[in-house]
C-alpha cells in the first residue's frame, strides 16, 4: 500500500504562472512533511518542510498548504521560473519508532519561458 | 554542509554477480539510508540504520543486504545480482533525534546488471 501519493505525475506551466503540486498520505502518525526537489543528473535536496502544528509554510515563492483532517498537502510555486523545472518529491515520516522517511513517486514540473 | 560520499559512481555487473555499494557520511548523523530510484517509482527505501551494528528493513528489501560498520559507513550488498536491480542507488543520512530530520543525499551510484 502506497503511503504517500502525489499528483499530477507531470505538470507544465508557463513562466509567471502558479504551479500546484498535490500530495496525500495514509499514516496519521506522520508528523514531518518535507518536499525535495531533484534536477536532472543531480541528487534530491530539501526545498521546504512543514509539521502538522502549522497549516501553512512559506519560503519565498514556495508555499506548503497542509490539511491535517483530510491528510492532504500541496506545494504552490508562484511566479514560476524556468529554473524551477525539476522533479518534486513529497515525503513523510513519523517520530520515535515510526521514523522511516517515505517518498511519493514525484511530480515532474516543466516551466516554459 | 553535510557530506555523503558514495562509491562507485557507476557499476556494471552480470546476473548472479556480487556487488557492494559504499557510503560514508561525515555529518555525525545517526541515521543512514539506502534508496533506489526508478522511473515511475520515485525513491524507495531498501534498508536503513540508526547506528553502528543496527539494521532496519525498508520497503523493498528483497535481494539486498546491508551492514553499518561504523557511524560513518553504510554498505549495500547484492550477493546474486539480477537485472531487476538495475537502478540508481542513493545513500542518505539524517539525525532526527538531534532535530536534523532533513535527508542529505550522496551523488548516487548507477548500477547496471546485464
Amino acid at each position: 500500500q502506497q503511503q504517500v501519493r502525489q499528483s499530477p505525475q507531470s505538470l507544465t506551466v508557463w513562466e509567471g504562472e502558479t504551479a500546484i503540486l498535490n500530495c496525500s498520505y495514509e499514516d496519521s502518525t506522520f508528523d514531518y512533511f518535507p518536499w525535495y526537489w531533484q534536477f536532472p543528473r543531480e541528487s534530491p535536496a530539501l526545498l521546504i518542510a512543514i509539521r502538522p502544528v502549522s497549516n501553512k509554510k512559506e519560503d519565498g515563492r514556495f508555499t506548503i498548504f497542509f490539511n491535517k483532517r483530510e491528510k492532504k498537502l500541496s506545494l504552490h510555486i508562484t511566479d514560476s521560473q524556468p529554473g524551477d523545472s525539476a522533479t518534486y518529491f513529497c515525503a513523510a515520516s513519523g517520530s520515535g519508532g515510526n521514523y522511516k522517511p517515505t517518498f511519493g513517486k514525484g511530480t515532474s514540473l516543466v516551466v516554459h519561458p | 554542509e553535510a557530506a555523503v560520499t558514495q562509491s562507485p559512481r557507476n557499476k556494471v555487473t552480470v546476473t548472479g554477480g556480487n556487488v557492494t555499494l559504499s557510503c560514508r557520511q561525515t555529518n555525525s548523523h545517526n541515521y543512514m539510508y539506502w534508496y533506489r530510484q526508478d522511473t515511475g517509482h520515485g525513491l524507495r527505501l531498501i534498508h536503513y540504520s540508526y547506528g553502528a551494528g543496527n539494521l532496519q528493513i525498508g520497503d523493498v528489501p528483497d535481494g539486498y543486504k546491508a551492514t553499518r560498520t561504523t557511524q560513518e559507513d553504510f554498505f549495500l550488498l547484492l550477493e546474486l545480482a539480477s537485472p531487476s536491480q538495475t537502478s540508481l542507488y542513493f545513500c542518505a543520512s539524517s539525525d532526527p533525534g538531534g532535530g536534523a530530520e532533513t535527508l542529505y543525499f550522496g551523488s548516487g551510484t548507477r548500477l547496471t546488471v546485464l
